[in-house]
């Protein structure tokens, strides 16, 4: 196992509803990242925290919002929730910056259902 | 858990056999790629990564090679085994700080 753990597994939603999930970091890791993966595709990058700061944003509307905690816990809150918000979330914790080399250790994901 | 490689386009392998699962990037400017390897119900896991002042780079029976010319980076697997059986992404990163994940392949080991 990676060390990296999320809640909950499952969820479901309704649209227009808000949701919080949760991540934990290995301890240590001051970068979290988080991403968005539709059944069928590749993982697609939402945001990066580097020592409770973000640090690099993809394509995603600011509905989408994280926090990082000195803890290494993590959340990614979505407001006003979509159909297409469907997805595994996935988090990922790595030392430093993974795009600078540092391997990145992923969770399990939780998958959002919004009906 | 949930089957994550059932709309992967998919490469069947006869275990005992090498395994090449190919990827084509699109940024030139892209100088450092990851290949993951996702199992039904987990997160990807990292396998190996290559920098662009590099052509290949060998790990524990996978090898990756990199063609910078016509954007090509390939991943090898030796003697291919059951427990290789999974969703592999190539990722790039293009100078910035996201790591931006390709298309998979579905590998399917045949006994």
């Amino acid at each position: 196992e990676t060390g990296v753990t999320q809640s909950p597994t499952h969820l479901i939603k309704t649209r227009g509803q808000q949701v919080t999930l949760r991540c934990s970091s290995q301890s240590g890791h001051n970068t979290v990242s988080w991403y968005q993966q539709a059944l069928g595709q590749g993982p697609q990058f939402i945001f990066q925290y580097y020592r409770e700061e973000e640090n690099g944003r993809g394509n995603f509307p600011p509905r989408f919002s994280g926090l990082q905690f000195p803890n290494y816990s993590s959340e990614l809150n979505v407001n006003a929730l979509e159909l297409d918000d469907s997805a595994l979330y996935l988090c990922a914790s790595s030392l430093a910056l993974a795009a600078q080399g540092d391997e990145q250790f992923f969770g399990p994901g939780t998958r959002l259902t919004v009906l | 858990g949930e089957s994550v490689g059932l709309h992967f386009p998919t490469l069947s392998v006869q275990e005992g056999d090498n395994s090449i699962i190919n990827c084509a990037y699109s940024n030139s400017a892209s100088d450092y790629f990851i290949w993951y390897k996702q199992e039904s119900g987990k997160g990807p896991q990292f396998i190996i990564d290559i920098r662009s002042n590099m052509d290949k780079r060998q790990g524990q029976r996978v090898t990756v090679l990199l063609n910078k010319t016509v954007k090509h980076l390939s991943l090898q697997i030796a003697a291919t085994q059951p427990g290789d059986s999974a969703v592999y992404f190539c990722a790039e990163n293009y100078g910035d700080d996201k790591i931006i994940f390709g298309k998979g392949t579905r590998l399917h080991i045949l006994p």
